[in-house]
């Protein structure tokens, strides 16, 4: 089955250190997006991308950094890991814009930086 | 801009009896409504959606949810509650404009506490 994956699952990492967090999707959905989820913020978003070779910032896009060079995968890199990004980041995919777009969520990385 | 307010943080029901999970919306446009529900240390699922079809949009696992235009409104119910129903619940939006189309636009979120 298609499906989206998220690697790894967990991280611990210390402040100041590159970090690389992996998404996976083989639905070749054109759409891919990352968020972080934090205690009374719900989901923000992150970095997103249209297709290959085209990268967006979101919301919370300050740190963070991707980049598409397949259909299948959207790495997100934390340049210098912050204690402020200790956070679950989730990452989503979805295979149309507009009206009928659904977005597909992977199961999430809980990254503690410390 | 679109925005999503759940007026609930936290809501505690009985197995068995009704849950109404309230979500408010702005919009300058059409809206594009979710709801998704997240179990403890799972990822995001989709439960339901809807997009200016039926105001009345039936999703998974016995949720439905109805759009009131008048009331700017979202909310999401069951019948009865099951104890597997017990989650965090997000209502989201889909932003529009040159800036926001495509993204997705999330409440805070609703915690659902069934009790046996």
């Amino acid at each position: 089955d298609a499906e989206i994956t998220q690697s790894p699952r967990h991280k611990i990492t210390e402040t100041g250190r590159q970090v690389t967090l992996a998404c996976h999707q083989t639905w070749n959905h054109n759409n891919m997006f990352w968020y972080r989820q934090d205690l009374g913020h719900g989901l923000r978003l992150i970095h997103y991308s249209y297709g290959v070779h085209d990268t967006n910032k979101g919301e919370v896009s300050d740190g963070y950094s991707v980049s598409r060079s397949n259909t299948e995968d959207l790495p997100l890199t934390l340049e210098s890991a912050a204690s402020s990004q200790t956070s679950v980041y989730f990452c989503a995919s979805s295979e149309v814009a507009g009206v009928q777009e659904t977005q597909y969520f992977g199961p999430g990385t809980r990254l503690l930086v410390l | 801009a679109q925005s999503v307010t759940q007026l609930d943080s936290h809501v505690s029901v009985s197995e068995g009896t009704p849950v109404l999970l309230r979500c408010n919306y702005s919009s300058s446009y059409s809206p594009s409504l979710f709801w998704y529900v997240q179990h403890p240390n799972k990822g995001l699922q989709l439960l339901l959606k809807y997009t200016s079809a039926a105001t009345l949009v039936k999703g998974i696992n016995g949720f439905e949810a109805e759009f009131k235009k008048s009331e700017t409104s979202f909310h999401l119910t069951k019948p009865s509650a099951h104890m597997s129903d017990a989650a965090e619940y997000f209502c989201v939006v889909r932003g529009h404009g040159s800036s926001n189309t495509g993204k997705l636009i999330f409440g805070q979120g609703t915690t659902l506490q069934v009790k046996p």
